[in-house]
């Protein structure tokens, strides 16, 4: 079957660095996305990992490992409008729609 | 100028009434979804369309149908309203499936069924 696992929510302070985890279960795996969805908002699109490795887009980093079915974005530089939840996400090889985890809340406090 | 803009932002109505959201987007994509996000924020598909064919359709009730005129719109209807189809709907697009293509999603419309 299918599924992804991420904490329910996460706090770290501004300035500082967080990461967050997602461990997902599929087969004919794709890529892995992941998006940012403020409340009463969209999701809106941060990443997507195909290859092993780290990718970096400013003070946002999104991390995959296919053979351990492991990801993690990393948001460096803790901003107050980094509060929202992050959304990790798959598609398989085929598929035409994204699987979705239930999202990571992150509260950052001054 | 909005790229996935969906119609109404808030729906609010009572049970067993036939309801429809529309959603049209700008970006020239070749595939549209219908999301519904629940109240423990999971997002999950329902439908999408890719050039007027209905290429997924999870387990959704047949109560809900996707109707789409054209391939800039992808409206969905819902008849005989229920308590648990409350939830925020999420329109979205894509150009040619997935891959290395983003969802570019709607802002939602929060439907209260009373």
């Amino acid at each position: 079957g299918q599924n992804i696992d991420q904490p329910t929510e996460m706090t770290a302070t501004e300035g500082a660095i967080v990461q967050i985890n997602c461990t997902y279960q599929t087969s004919g795996f794709n890529g892995l996305f992941w998006y940012q969805q403020h409340a009463g908002e969209a999701p809106t699109f941060l990443s997507y990992n195909v290859l092993d490795g780290l990718e970096e887009k400013g003070r946002f980093s999104s991390f995959l490992s296919r053979s351990k079915g492991y990801s993690y974005l990393l948001l460096k530089e803790l901003q107050m409008k980094d509060s929202a939840s992050y959304l990790c996400a798959f598609d398989q090889t085929g598929a035409n729609n994204l699987f979705f985890g239930t999202g990571t809340r992150l509260t950052v406090i001054p | 100028d909005t790229a996935v803009s969906q119609t109404p932002k808030y729906l609010v109505t009572q049970m067993g009434n036939d309801k429809s959201i529309k959603c049209e987007q700008n970006l020239g994509h070749d595939t549209m979804y219908w999301y519904k996000q629940d109240s423990k924020k999971f997002l999950k598909i329902m439908f999408s369309y890719n050039n007027k064919e209905l290429i997924i359709n999870e387990t959704v009730p047949n109560r809900f149908s996707p109707k789409s005129p054209d391939k800039a719109h992808l409206n969905l209807h819902i008849n005989s309203l229920e308590l648990g189809d409350s939830a925020v709907y999420f329109c979205a697009s894509s150009q040619a499936g997935q891959g290395d293509s983003p969802l570019h999603f709607g802002n939602g419309t929060r439907l209260t069924v009373t």
